[in-house]
């Protein structure tokens, strides 16, 4: 286990309403991912942080924000979730090393829109 | 762009037979490159590596993997599948951008026949 969980596991919500996902790690690596996975697609980025407050964008990040208060929170936000954005997110963390690094990712959290 | 390539969504092998499964990336830098299975439900455990050095890479369960530069692949393979091998399999090429992200392929669905 990479000390990565994610909360909830599952949620369903309607069109329009804000989600938060939880990203929480007892690590202390410096780097944290979101991830979408969807059918026919494997993982794609969303946002990144290399450290507290210092956050990025990632391939597919319109209608996403993140934030990063302390080291072991990353969390994701919809501000107006839309049926698009139905799908299964990962977290991952990893402590870049060089130029040489390996990712370890959490659980997962299924989010439906409806 | 930086992309990867599974050509097989689906395989299904017997059980005992052996396995490969193909991955092909495009990235004009050296790559970093990763295999990761996913069981039904779970998050990605982190099969294998390659960063530099022997091209010929071992992993765990039994797993290696093969980087070959001049047919920009890394396949993965297993001499002998076991049933519990069932599963989804993801290559992963890593780009150094800031942070290390991972742009992944389609997946690979394994499954096992008894």
């Amino acid at each position: 286990d990479a000390g990565i969980t994610q909360s909830p596991r599952h949620k369903v919500t309607e069109t329009g309403t804000p989600v938060t996902l939880r990203c929480h790690q007892t690590e202390n690596h410096r780097y944290m991912y979101w991830y979408r996975q969807d059918p026919g697609h494997g993982l794609r980025l969303i946002h990144y942080s290399y450290g507290v407050k210092d956050t990025d964008k990632g391939e597919v990040s319109d209608g996403y924000s993140v934030s990063r208060s302390k080291t072991e929170d990353f969390l994701l936000t919809l501000e107006s979730a839309t049926s698009s954005q139905t799908s299964v997110y990962f977290c991952a963390i990893s402590s870049l090393t060089g130029n040489t690094d390996t990712q370890y990712f959490g659980p997962g959290t299924r989010l439906t829109v409806l | 762009a930086q992309s990867v390539t599974q050509p097989d969504i689906h395989i299904t092998v017997s059980e005992g037979a052996s396995l490969e499964l193909r991955c092909n990336y495009s990235y004009g830098a050296t790559p970093y490159l990763f295999w990761y299975v996913q069981s039904p439900g779970q998050g990605l455990q982190l099969l294998l590596k390659y960063f530099s050095g022997d091209t010929l890479v071992q992993g765990i369960k039994g797993f290696e993997a093969e980087f070959k530069r001049s047919q920009s692949s890394f396949n993965l393979r297993k001499p002998s599948v076991h049933w519990s091998d069932a599963a989804e399999y993801f290559c992963a090429v890593g780009v150094i951008q800031g942070a290390q992200k991972l742009v992944f392929g389609q997946g690979t669905r394994l499954t096992i026949n008894p």
